[in-house]
């Protein structure tokens, strides 16, 4: 089964909306949690590492303030696109390492598919 | 980030062997090489990683060139469920965040 699960698994919304998309760990904790972008037959982009308790670190060229991550709990991080336009229409997907340690496994979400008229 | 080189695409043919072939000729001596994969609509799924020796788990094998300078990823019966984007990913010490490159796509013919 699912060890990471992503809600809503798509949204269509909008020009101007702020949509929010849960990722939450089942059975597990984790203290970081990664969020992705996926546009149309592109590879995935590393956007930002979710910190339990802490500031999010982002990725260059990723506008923290337009992309709103909060990691409240150690099951849950929320990734809130504010003030959404046509070109932030994408696949938003998480992940999560099962284990503290580096370079372990990472479970990902289904994605989420967003879509912005 | 080290990079990693695959070919774009591949065929195989139904129960046969498939070999994927990762390039990381700049790869330092601490980098963990892993390897996911991604079906269509869905997110990545683990598949296997090493970081010296060769890998086996049910799902695949991980082949690691002496030199650690390129892998494979041995798929060892190919099904129809096998289709998907294999990436080759290496992952610095100390980090688990993932840079996906651009992968091969794997078709899997009947």
């Amino acid at each position: 089964g699912a060890v990471v699960s992503q809600h809503p698994s798509w949204v269509i919304c909008k020009s101007g909306t702020s949509v929010k998309i849960e990722c939450r760990s089942l059975d597990f904790q984790a203290t970081t949690m990664f969020w992705y972008r996926q546009f149309p037959k592109q590879s995935l982009m590393l956007m930002a590492t979710s910190n339990e308790g802490s500031k999010a670190t982002y990725e260059q060229g990723v506008e923290k303030d337009k992309f709103l991550i909060n990691h409240a709990s150690l099951t849950l991080s929320t990734l809130t696109v504010t003030s959404a336009h046509p070109e932030d229409s994408s696949f938003y997907i998480c992940s999560a390492p099962t284990r503290i340690q580096s370079n372990q496994p990472q479970h990902f979400g289904d994605g989420t598919r967003l879509s912005i008229l | 980030d080290a990079k990693t080189t695959q070919p774009n695409s591949m065929e195989s043919n139904e129960e046969e062997p498939v070999h994927l072939p990762c390039n990381h000729s700049t790869i330092s001596g601490t980098d963990y090489i892993h390897w996911y994969r991604q079906l269509p609509s869905q997110g990545p799924e683990y598949v296997i990683h090493g970081l010296t020796s060769n890998v086996n788990n049910r799902m695949a094998s991980l082949a690691i060139a002496e030199d650690r300078k390129s892998s494979t990823l041995i798929l060892h019966r190919a099904t129809l469920r096998d289709a998907a984007v294999y990436y080759c990913i290496l992952t610095q010490t100390g980090a688990n965040n993932l840079f996906f490159g651009t992968g091969t796509r794997l078709t899997v013919i009947p």
